[in-house]
């Protein structure tokens, strides 16, 4: 299983609504990552997580809570969030190398369309 | 700060021509860099890394330190090289700073 699985494909939530996102992936891969892809924009860096700690937050405002149960599985919480949080979001993962300097690749999810009405 | 710049937002070529995406970037360390690809419909994937020093789908890409380039290119376009491109540079961590995008569009 070479794939990161994320769910739902698409959300349409109100504001005051509280919902998650999910990813997994079965690679062994001990880094998983949250992205936000706006219209025409590039992929940006929202949480970081290394085998299961959260490593980076990319000063994400609080109203996205990240969460990782075990090593295959990382949740996005949404509460409480705006329109312009509408975007696809993106889950990757990769193995983490030795040393700084790893190359290594990231498998990216297809991604969570979420529309915040 | 680290920051990566793909000038062209779209790219039009007739299927057989020559391809080349720009991506330029600036680094204060030693840049590791990588371009994705994006087809219609499918995820986000790796297309190639510098480091590698690999052709995939035809494509290369070297990386120019003196002018901090790492353009993508393809002597013989197809059609089905039609997608976005993001040009990406790692930092510490594995993260990942991605460029602009640019859309390639291969026309028969």
């Amino acid at each position: 299983d070479t794939e990161v699985t994320q769910t739902p494909k698409h959300l349409v939530m109100g504001m005051t609504n509280k919902k998650s996102l999910k990813c997994e992936q079965h690679m062994g891969h001990r880094a998983m990552y949250w992205y936000k892809q706006k219209a025409k924009k590039p992929p940006e860096l929202m949480f970081v997580y290394s085998y299961e700690k959260l490593s980076i937050n990319e000063s994400v405002p609080s109203r996205f809570s990240p969460e990782c149960p075990n090593s295959s599985l990382l949740n996005l919480h949404l509460h409480a969030l705006q329109p312009e949080d509408s975007a696809l979001y993106l889950c990757a993962s990769s193995h983490l190398g030795q040393g700084r300097s790893t190359n290594e690749k990231l498998f990216f999810g297809s991604g969570t369309q979420l529309s915040v009405l | 700060a680290q920051r990566v710049t793909q000038p062209e937002k779209l790219l039009s070529v007739f299927k057989g021509a020559p391809v080349e995406l720009k991506c330029n970037y600036s680094y204060s360390g030693s840049p590791e860099l990588f371009w994705y690809v994006q087809y219609s419909r499918q995820r986000l994937q790796l297309l190639l890394r510098h480091i590698s020093r690999e052709s995939i789908k035809g494509f290369t890409a070297d990386l120019n330190k003196g002018e901090t380039s790492f353009h993508l290119k393809k002597p013989f376009a197809q059609e089905e090289d039609s997608a976005m491109y993001y040009c990406a540079l790692r930092r510490a961590g594995n993260m990942l700073t991605f460029g602009g995008g640019t859309r390639l569009m291969v026309k028969p």
